[in-house]
């Protein structure tokens, strides 16, 4: 069955240190992989997305991911983060489901930034 | 602003009680899905409509049910609430039937 884990329930980083978020997936086929970013009683943004081709993907708001299918992983990073960037953060696989398609998701990284 | 939009944005009920949510997905999108999150499930997919017809069901209860309109707006009903069904229900859309959604604000729905 698919599935994803994200290791880290909470992680809390200094303003301007980078940042790597961790995401492992379970999934038959080639993966189509998501990050997404949801603020305090907001809905999810999506951030980065691969589908195939290069494993680095570029995203939004300065992140990018790497995907690597030899450990089932597409960590999300940034190199400085800013106070603005503490949210929840979620790592999803797209799914083929029956006739359709559906995202599962993880259940999440909340980041803290500390000044 | 991912141009889902979706009403209301809260929504209080009592046990029992049937409640409708309602989403207009962005413009030309002809898929629509609906999710629930919650703090012991997490994120959880429901239900897919593409142009109208169901494609995909996940953990979709069946005191919940969807439909997908002509002009592609989608309603999720839910009834016989239970204190259980207290979560966020959001609504994406994509093109088509893919992997790349656009989820809205949410409905916030209470159960007391």
């Amino acid at each position: 069955a698919q599935s994803v884990t994200q290791p880290d329930i909470h992680i809390t980083v200094s303003e301007g240190a980078s940042l790597e978020l961790r995401c492992n997936y379970s999934y038959g086929a080639t993966p189509y992989l998501f990050w997404y970013v949801q603020s305090p009683g907001q809905g999810l943004q999506l951030l980065l997305k691969y589908f195939s081709g290069d494993t680095l993907v570029q995203g939004i708001k300065g992140f990018e991911a790497e995907f690597k299918r030899s450990q089932s992983s597409f960590n999300l990073r940034k190199p400085s983060v800013h106070w603005s960037d503490a949210a929840e953060y979620f790592c999803a696989v797209g799914a083929r489901e029956q006739a359709g398609t559906a995202l599962i998701f993880g259940k999440g990284t909340t980041l803290s930034v500390s000044s | 602003d991912s141009g889902v939009t979706q009403t209301p944005k809260h929504l209080i009920t009592a046990t029992g009680q049937r409640v409708t949510l309602r989403c207009s997905p962005r413009s030309g999108d002809l898929s629509v899905y609906w999710y629930q999150q919650s703090l012991d499930q997490g994120l959880q997919f429901l239900i897919q409509y593409y142009n109208g017809e169901e494609r995909a069901k996940g953990n979709i209860l069946e005191r919940f049910s969807a439909q997908q309109f002509p002009d592609l707006h989608s309603e999720l009903n839910l009834s016989s609430l239970e204190l259980g069904d207290s979560a966020l229900y959001f609504c994406a859309s994509s093109a088509q039937s893919d992997y790349e959604q656009y989820f809205g604000p949410g409905t916030r729905l209470t159960v007391t």
